[in-house]
């Protein structure tokens, strides 16, 4: 059973535009929430974090959301480049994990000119 | 240096082969993770080291063997594998501060093909 549940395995935005990308968890122990960016033929790069204390952070395009009662977070990439174009995988973690982390399964973004 | 090198990029085995895949990073990180990723899906955690020690096996058969030879380092021997065992494998490094969350470093991971 998928604990991180990334439920568009793929999204087209037009460049310029907002880009969501939504995220569901199951696991109410989860407390820190990740999003990574992995290009083909690399390794899963860090993006952004948020932990559970928190509803909202921010760094430059890149927003992330967190909904605690909804068990529910979303990235929002504005306004989005072509270099985006990627597979955006969401991860979470709680203190009995070890700090280790559960990955959802990805949504690619494709990001047109 | 921010970087986690793995080798080979790619990896072609037969079933009765031994091979390694090699992990090296220079950030100074205290935790090296071994992760397995099949096409269209997430990376599966395989096992964690802290301080050069095995701090976590996630159930993975003994065809698969890890070592961290020094704190920089972290290997993982390969032996009798199965076909379904061909998948992208990815090392990831991070710090190990207490009370907070560190995030996980990874390297371009090495494409691994069992005939």
């Amino acid at each position: 059973d998928q604990q991180v549940k990334q439920n568009s395995p793929s999204l087209s935005v037009q460049e310029g535009r907002i880009s969501i990308l939504n995220c569901d968890y199951t696991n109410s122990m989860f407390d820190y929430f990740l999003w990574y960016k992995k290009y083909p033929a690399e390794g899963p790069t860090f993006l952004i974090s948020i932990s559970s204390i928190k509803d909202k952070n921010e760094d430059g395009r890149f927003t992330v959301f967190l909904n605690k009662s909804a068990k529910h977070l979303s990235l929002h990439i504005v306004p989005s480049q072509p270099g985006d174009s990627a597979v955006y995988f969401c991860a979470a973690s709680a203190l009995n994990y070890g700090q280790n982390f559960v990955f959802g399964p990805g949504t690619r973004l494709s990001v047109l000119p | 240096d921010t970087e986690v090198t793995q080798t080979p990029k790619h990896l072609v085995m037969g079933m009765t082969n031994k091979k390694s895949l090699k992990c090296e990073q220079h950030m100074g990180h205290r935790a090296m993770y071994w992760y397995k990723q099949k096409a269209k899906k997430p990376p599966e955690l395989m096992f964690v080291y802290s301080y050069e020690k095995l701090s976590i096996n996630e159930s993975v058969p003994s065809r698969f063997s890890p070592e961290c030879p020094n704190s920089s380092l972290l290997n993982l021997h390969l032996h009798a594998l199965q076909p379904e065992d061909s998948a992208l494998y990815l090392c990831a490094s991070s710090q190990q501060l207490a009370g907070v969350y560190n995030e996980q470093f990874f390297g371009p991971g090495t494409r691994l093909t069992v005939l």
